[in-house]
């Protein structure tokens, strides 16, 4: 299993709240993702990084923010957050085709954060 | 932009049989990776078997196969000799081979196993 965590792994907050979720990874994978899952709509993602500082949004960004200081840490900060921000959320991480190592441009998940907004 | 499609939100079968579960997409591209995970109740998502669009072979890995039918934009998972443990969401996922690191996903199809 590729050794991805995340913190907390359920956060129950009231609206209005800022809430901070981390992914840390210990494979050395340039990328990382933050998804959420909702039923019906599978899972969306919200940003994703290809390298320290370097982030840009997916198709459910807003409301959301992301910080990536070091190769190994991936955060995900709700600025207020809001009952439509109730989810699961999954981090992934991913390697190119050119790095060394065992199957490849595949995204390996951490085990989900259930965040309940109040 | 790519879009991926899987039409059946729920299907069973029964415990010993065979099952396929269809997904398509739509891209303008010519390589691409796509992906069969499976998410059983306990929330991990768990990589059941890619498929690279430049090889014509379809991929395998033990009782799960694909048939990818590039033409038609088609890949879907057949699992064969179904168990009590296939019973999971399993979703259809896209991911463009050069540009951008996104990864697509579908809707998913849950699968309900019958003993």
């Amino acid at each position: 299993d590729a050794g991805i965590t995340q913190s907390p792994r359920h956060k129950v907050t009231e609206t209005g709240t800022p809430v901070t979720l981390r992914c840390h990874q210990t494979e050395n994978h340039r990328y990382m993702y933050w998804y959420r899952q909702d039923p019906g709509h599978g899972l969306r993602l919200i940003h994703y990084s290809y390298g320290v500082k370097d982030t840009d949004k997916g198709e459910v960004s807003d409301g959301y923010s992301v910080s990536r200081s070091k190769t190994e840490d991936f955060l995900l900060t709700l600025e207020s957050a809001t009952s439509s921000q109730t989810s699961v959320y999954f981090c992934a991480i991913s390697e190119s085709q050119l790095a060394a190592g065992g199957p490849l441009d595949t995204q390996y998940f951490g085990p989900g954060t259930r965040l309940t907004v109040l | 932009a790519q879009t991926v499609t899987q039409s059946q939100p729920e299907m069973s079968v029964q415990e010993a049989e065979t099952v396929t579960l269809s997904c398509t997409y739509d891209t303008s591209e010519s390589d691409y990776y796509l992906f069969w995970y499976k998410q059983p109740p306990s929330r991990q998502m768990i990589l059941v078997i890619r498929q690279e669009a430049y090889k014509q072979q379809n991929a395998t890995e033990n009782r799960f196969s694909v048939n990818f039918q590039k033409a038609a934009k088609s890949f879907s998972l057949k699992i064969s000799d179904s168990q009590l443990g296939d019973a999971a969401m399993y979703f259809c996922a896209y991911r463009s081979f050069s540009g951008t690191y996104k990864y697509i996903f579908g809707t998913g199809t849950r699968l309900k196993v019958l003993a």
